[in-house]
Parts: structure tokens; sequence; C-alpha cells
């Protein structure tokens, strides 16, 4: 069965770093997400992506973050400057047109000291 | 924004016994998925539910869309259940995000 996929699993950075973190989405889903878990506290929605551009996003995604559908396969979201408060785990999910569901990578832990 | 309540916040089983896990949410919805975290952190889709019923193996789900909540069903619950249980919906003409609930945490005792 197809999966989302995301790399790497766990990233560890100094404050003040970029980052990258990047989803492969299921082949034939053109909607893409990024939410985001800080340890302990519900899931948290931070943007969704279709036809190459932002079709919305949360107050949490502020000017730090971007995303970014590089080539046909890949899609990655950057914070450009990282804080102790973006530690989390980040998970990327794709739906397809015309239906609701998404589907959850294995997330990535970001761990910011 | 829409509020999705989940109780109860923290239930422990012994194996073999049933549950019921409950999803409130305060708005209409065109999604509504239950998700099973498990202790690596995935997040495992269980159920696309927005109405109606739905059972797969030992697990089954209820959504009453016109009262606003949501049911799980877990029968002969076994050790691997264990973990955290979110639902998630999305707004009726609200776009495509899903806002979660604050979870159930499920601990399955031998």
């Amino acid at each position: 069965e197809p999966e989302v996929t995301q790399t790497p699993s766990h990233q560890v950075t100094q404050m003040g770093q970029e980052v990258i973190l990047r989803c492969v989405p299921i082949s034939n889903h053109l909607y893409f997400y990024w939410y985001r878990q800080i340890l302990g506290q519900k899931v948290e929605f931070l943007v969704s992506f279709y036809n190459n551009e932002i079709s919305e996003k949360s107050e949490i995604f502020d000017d730090q973050f971007s995303v970014e559908r590089p080539d046909g396969s890949n899609f990655t979201l950057k914070i450009r400057s990282t804080k102790l408060e973006d530690s989390a785990m980040y998970f990327c999910a794709s739906s397809q047109v015309g239906t609701d569901t998404q589907y959850f990578g294995p997330g990535t832990r970001l761990t910011v000291l | 924004g829409i509020q999705v309540e989940q109780s109860p916040p923290d239930l422990i089983l012994q194996e073999g016994a049933n549950s019921t896990l409950r999803c409130n949410f305060s708005d209409s919805v065109n999604n509504l998925q239950w998700f099973h975290q498990n202790p690596w952190g995935q997040l495992i889709n269980l159920f696309y539910i927005p109405s109606g019923t739905k059972q797969n193996g030992r697990l089954s789900a209820t959504t009453v869309a016109t009262e606003r909540y949501s049911l799980l069903y877990i029968s002969s619950s076994q050790t691997t259940d264990s973990g955290v249980y979110f639902c998630a919906v999305s707004l009726t003409g609200g776009g495509n995000k899903l806002t979660f609930g604050t979870g159930t945490q499920l601990k399955v005792e031998l």
C-alpha cells in the first residue's frame, strides 16, 4: 500500500540554524499538508499546499516557515531560524483530489538545542 | 474555530475488555478521521467516517453528524492497542485542514 514517507526521522539542530524537513507524498495525491505536535500536546495544522501554492496556513506558520515542492515527488518544510519552541514532531500528510482522507507520514522529530 | 473534545482523557483497561471513546465537535464537518498514535509517535489511520458506521476487525466507529459526535469502539482489547487515539475533523466549506482533538490515552494491561 502506498505510504507517505518523511526524512529524516530525527533531526537535532542548534537554535538559529535552518532546517529542511522532507516528505514524499503518495504519488497520485495533489493536496499536501504539514502539521506539528509539541510533546504531550495535540496535533496542530501548519499549512496546506495545492497546485504549487499555499492554500491555507495557520497563525503558527509565520515568516520563519516556508514550503516548497522542488520536484515532482518531494514536498519540503523549511524553518529559517529555529527557536527552542520549534521542537516538536512534524507530520506531512497528503490527500487525493475529490476525497477528504488525509494520509500521514511517520513524522520527523525536531529537537532544537 | 471549531472545538473538538474527546473523552475520556485517560483510560486503563485489562486485556480483553471493551471500550468506547467519544469525540464531540462543535460545527458541521465534511471529514472526520480517527487515528491511533503508537508509542513511536506514528499516526495510524483507523477510519474516515464523516457519517455512518464502519467496522474493521475489532474496531468500529459511528458518527452521528446531526448530533455532532463520533464514537470509536474497541472490542477485546490487546496490549498493542495502547497509545493515544485522536479524532480530527475538517469543517464543511472550511477548507481541508484537520482540527485534532486532545486525544484519549489508552493503556491496556495484561
